[in-house]
Protein backbone atom coordinates (compact mmCIF):
# COMPACT_ATOMS: atom_id res chain seq x y z
CA UNK A 1 0.00 0.00 0.00
CA UNK A 2 1.00 3.75 -0.35
CA UNK A 3 -0.06 4.89 3.19
CA UNK A 4 0.90 3.95 6.69
CA UNK A 5 -1.22 1.56 7.27
CA UNK A 6 -2.28 0.70 11.12
CA UNK A 7 -4.24 -2.55 12.80
CA UNK A 8 -6.84 -3.07 14.27
CA UNK A 9 -9.05 0.23 13.59
CA UNK A 10 -10.71 -0.46 16.42
CA UNK A 11 -9.91 -2.62 19.55
CA UNK A 12 -12.58 -3.08 22.56
CA UNK A 13 -10.69 -4.65 25.82
CA UNK A 14 -11.54 -5.34 29.37
CA UNK A 15 -9.47 -3.62 31.85
CA UNK A 16 -6.64 -5.46 32.87
CA UNK A 17 -6.51 -7.06 29.39
CA UNK A 18 -2.79 -6.76 27.26
CA UNK A 19 -2.96 -5.28 24.11
CA UNK A 20 -0.92 -4.91 20.63
CA UNK A 21 -1.39 -2.34 17.91
CA UNK A 22 0.43 -2.61 14.84
CA UNK A 23 1.97 -0.23 12.31
CA UNK A 24 3.27 -0.84 8.54
CA UNK A 25 5.14 2.83 7.67
CA UNK A 26 5.62 3.52 3.70
CA UNK A 27 8.11 1.59 2.31
CA UNK A 28 11.38 3.29 2.66
CA UNK A 29 11.01 4.99 5.24
CA UNK A 30 13.16 5.03 8.29
CA UNK A 31 11.86 7.32 10.80
CA UNK A 32 8.58 6.00 12.59
CA UNK A 33 6.65 7.72 15.54
CA UNK A 34 4.19 6.63 17.90
CA UNK A 35 1.81 9.15 19.26
CA UNK A 36 -1.75 9.31 21.22
CA UNK A 37 -4.80 11.37 20.93
CA UNK A 38 -6.89 11.91 23.76
CA UNK A 39 -10.17 13.87 23.16
CA UNK A 40 -9.28 17.74 23.68
CA UNK A 41 -5.65 16.55 24.43
CA UNK A 42 -4.01 17.02 21.05
CA UNK A 43 -1.63 14.61 20.00
CA UNK A 44 0.69 12.98 22.38
CA UNK A 45 3.90 11.75 21.59
CA UNK A 46 4.68 8.51 23.10
CA UNK A 47 7.91 7.35 21.01
CA UNK A 48 10.62 7.40 18.33
CA UNK A 49 12.09 5.01 16.07
CA UNK A 50 14.78 5.65 13.83
CA UNK A 51 15.92 2.01 11.77
CA UNK A 52 15.28 -0.54 15.00
CA UNK A 53 16.40 1.76 17.86
CA UNK A 54 14.03 3.90 19.92
CA UNK A 55 16.11 7.21 20.73
CA UNK A 56 13.82 9.15 21.66
CA UNK A 57 10.76 7.08 24.23
CA UNK A 58 10.40 10.26 26.43
CA UNK A 59 6.65 9.97 25.92
CA UNK A 60 5.79 6.44 27.01
CA UNK A 61 3.47 7.25 29.84
CA UNK A 62 4.35 3.96 32.05
CA UNK A 63 6.02 1.05 32.32
CA UNK A 64 3.04 -0.91 31.26
CA UNK A 65 3.65 0.65 27.63
CA UNK A 66 6.53 -0.91 25.02
CA UNK A 67 6.98 -0.83 21.69
CA UNK A 68 9.03 -2.54 18.97
CA UNK A 69 10.44 -2.22 15.32
CA UNK A 70 11.95 -5.00 13.36
CA UNK A 71 13.00 -5.21 9.87
CA UNK A 72 13.33 -1.44 10.28
CA UNK A 73 9.27 -1.39 9.01
CA UNK A 74 6.75 -2.94 11.17
CA UNK A 75 6.41 -1.36 14.59
CA UNK A 76 3.76 -3.08 17.37
CA UNK A 77 3.05 -0.69 20.23
CA UNK A 78 2.15 -3.51 23.45
CA UNK A 79 -0.10 -2.27 26.24
CA UNK A 80 0.19 -4.47 29.23
CA UNK A 81 -2.59 -4.30 32.03
CA UNK A 82 -4.76 -2.13 30.59
CA UNK A 83 -6.44 0.85 32.53
CA UNK A 84 -9.45 3.12 31.15
CA UNK A 85 -7.83 5.80 31.06
CA UNK A 86 -5.46 4.32 28.14
CA UNK A 87 -8.65 4.55 25.99
CA UNK A 88 -7.33 6.95 23.12
CA UNK A 89 -6.94 7.08 19.15
CA UNK A 90 -3.19 5.51 18.67
CA UNK A 91 -1.47 7.33 15.57
CA UNK A 92 1.67 5.83 14.06
CA UNK A 93 3.10 8.31 11.62
CA UNK A 94 6.51 7.55 9.45
CA UNK A 95 8.64 10.05 7.56
CA UNK A 96 11.98 10.16 5.75
CA UNK A 97 14.49 12.74 5.88
CA UNK A 98 14.12 15.93 8.66
CA UNK A 99 11.84 17.86 6.46
CA UNK A 100 8.90 17.91 8.86
CA UNK A 101 6.60 16.11 7.03
CA UNK A 102 4.94 13.44 8.86
CA UNK A 103 2.68 10.50 6.97
CA UNK A 104 0.11 9.26 9.74
CA UNK A 105 -1.64 6.06 9.97
CA UNK A 106 -5.67 6.13 10.11
CA UNK A 107 -5.16 4.85 13.76
CA UNK A 108 -6.00 2.27 16.26
CA UNK A 109 -9.65 3.20 18.68
CA UNK A 110 -8.67 1.26 21.56
CA UNK A 111 -11.76 1.33 24.12
CA UNK A 112 -10.77 0.16 27.48
CA UNK A 113 -14.20 -1.17 29.35
CA UNK B 1 9.33 23.72 28.66
CA UNK B 2 8.16 23.22 25.12
CA UNK B 3 4.40 23.89 24.49
CA UNK B 4 2.23 24.34 21.81
CA UNK B 5 -1.18 26.55 22.46
CA UNK B 6 -4.58 27.00 20.67
CA UNK B 7 -6.27 28.66 22.62
CA UNK B 8 -9.91 27.80 20.50
CA UNK B 9 -10.94 24.64 20.44
CA UNK B 10 -14.10 25.75 17.80
CA UNK B 11 -14.03 28.44 15.25
CA UNK B 12 -17.11 28.91 13.62
CA UNK B 13 -17.53 31.14 10.92
CA UNK B 14 -19.56 31.82 7.18
CA UNK B 15 -18.49 31.06 4.10
CA UNK B 16 -16.32 33.94 2.47
CA UNK B 17 -15.42 35.35 6.01
CA UNK B 18 -11.94 35.81 6.96
CA UNK B 19 -10.17 33.44 9.08
CA UNK B 20 -7.54 32.87 11.61
CA UNK B 21 -6.83 30.06 13.91
CA UNK B 22 -3.96 31.27 16.71
CA UNK B 23 -0.90 29.50 17.94
CA UNK B 24 1.57 30.11 20.17
CA UNK B 25 4.49 28.22 21.16
CA UNK B 26 6.98 28.21 23.85
CA UNK B 27 10.65 27.44 23.00
CA UNK B 28 14.07 27.87 23.99
CA UNK B 29 15.59 27.61 20.58
CA UNK B 30 15.12 27.91 16.84
CA UNK B 31 11.52 27.06 16.53
CA UNK B 32 10.51 25.43 13.14
CA UNK B 33 6.58 24.78 13.26
CA UNK B 34 3.80 23.57 10.71
CA UNK B 35 -0.15 23.57 10.81
CA UNK B 36 -1.70 20.10 10.13
CA UNK B 37 -5.07 19.61 9.10
CA UNK B 38 -7.41 16.55 9.54
CA UNK B 39 -10.46 16.41 7.65
CA UNK B 40 -13.48 13.87 7.86
CA UNK B 41 -12.61 11.25 7.49
CA UNK B 42 -9.26 11.44 6.23
CA UNK B 43 -5.75 11.19 7.95
CA UNK B 44 -3.75 13.77 9.88
CA UNK B 45 -1.44 15.49 6.86
CA UNK B 46 0.65 18.45 6.70
CA UNK B 47 -1.05 21.94 5.66
CA UNK B 48 1.99 23.99 5.77
CA UNK B 49 5.47 24.69 7.14
CA UNK B 50 6.92 28.21 8.22
CA UNK B 51 9.97 27.43 6.40
CA UNK B 52 8.68 27.27 2.83
CA UNK B 53 6.91 30.55 3.28
CA UNK B 54 4.38 28.91 1.14
CA UNK B 55 0.08 29.65 0.83
CA UNK B 56 -1.71 26.12 0.59
CA UNK B 57 -5.10 26.02 -0.27
CA UNK B 58 -5.29 29.73 0.63
CA UNK B 59 -3.57 29.36 3.48
CA UNK B 60 -0.94 31.08 4.79
CA UNK B 61 1.12 31.42 8.50
CA UNK B 62 3.83 33.81 9.76
CA UNK B 63 6.26 32.73 12.36
CA UNK B 64 6.19 36.10 14.73
CA UNK B 65 8.96 35.46 16.86
CA UNK B 66 8.44 38.40 19.04
CA UNK B 67 4.91 37.11 19.84
CA UNK B 68 6.19 33.67 19.66
CA UNK B 69 3.17 32.79 17.54
CA UNK B 70 2.45 30.86 14.33
CA UNK B 71 -1.36 31.76 13.68
CA UNK B 72 -3.05 30.21 10.69
CA UNK B 73 -5.13 32.61 8.42
CA UNK B 74 -7.12 32.68 4.99
CA UNK B 75 -8.38 35.93 3.68
CA UNK B 76 -12.23 34.23 2.37
CA UNK B 77 -12.99 30.86 4.35
CA UNK B 78 -14.61 28.07 2.20
CA UNK B 79 -16.69 25.11 3.32
CA UNK B 80 -14.20 22.66 2.13
CA UNK B 81 -12.18 24.25 4.91
CA UNK B 82 -14.11 22.80 7.65
CA UNK B 83 -11.98 20.50 9.32
CA UNK B 84 -9.77 19.78 12.56
CA UNK B 85 -6.28 22.03 12.72
CA UNK B 86 -3.23 21.02 14.27
CA UNK B 87 -0.38 23.64 14.74
CA UNK B 88 3.02 21.71 15.77
CA UNK B 89 6.98 22.57 16.99
CA UNK B 90 9.57 20.27 15.80
CA UNK B 91 11.75 19.36 18.55
CA UNK B 92 14.76 17.56 18.87
CA UNK B 93 16.45 17.47 16.22
CA UNK B 94 14.72 15.26 13.66
CA UNK B 95 10.97 15.17 12.93
CA UNK B 96 9.55 14.70 16.90
CA UNK B 97 6.64 17.14 16.94
CA UNK B 98 4.96 18.78 19.68
CA UNK B 99 1.31 19.36 18.49
CA UNK B 100 -1.13 21.94 20.30
CA UNK B 101 -4.60 20.49 21.13
CA UNK B 102 -6.15 21.62 17.87
CA UNK B 103 -8.75 23.68 16.62
CA UNK B 104 -11.83 22.46 14.86
CA UNK B 105 -12.88 25.08 11.89
CA UNK B 106 -16.51 24.83 10.87
CA UNK B 107 -17.29 26.95 7.96
CA UNK B 108 -21.15 27.69 7.54
CA UNK B 109 -22.97 28.28 3.70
Amino acid sequence: GAGVSQSPSNKVTEKGKDVELRCDPISGHTALYWYRQSLGQGLEFLIYFQGNSAPDKSGLPSDRFSAERTGGSVSTLTIQRTQQEDSAVYLCASSFGQTGELFFGEGSRLTVL
Amino acid sequence: AQRVTQPEKLLSVFKGAPVELKCNYSYSGSPELFWYVQYSRQRLQLLLRHISRESIKGFTADLNKGETSFHLKKPFAQEEDSAMYYCALSSGGYNKLIFGAGTRLAVHP
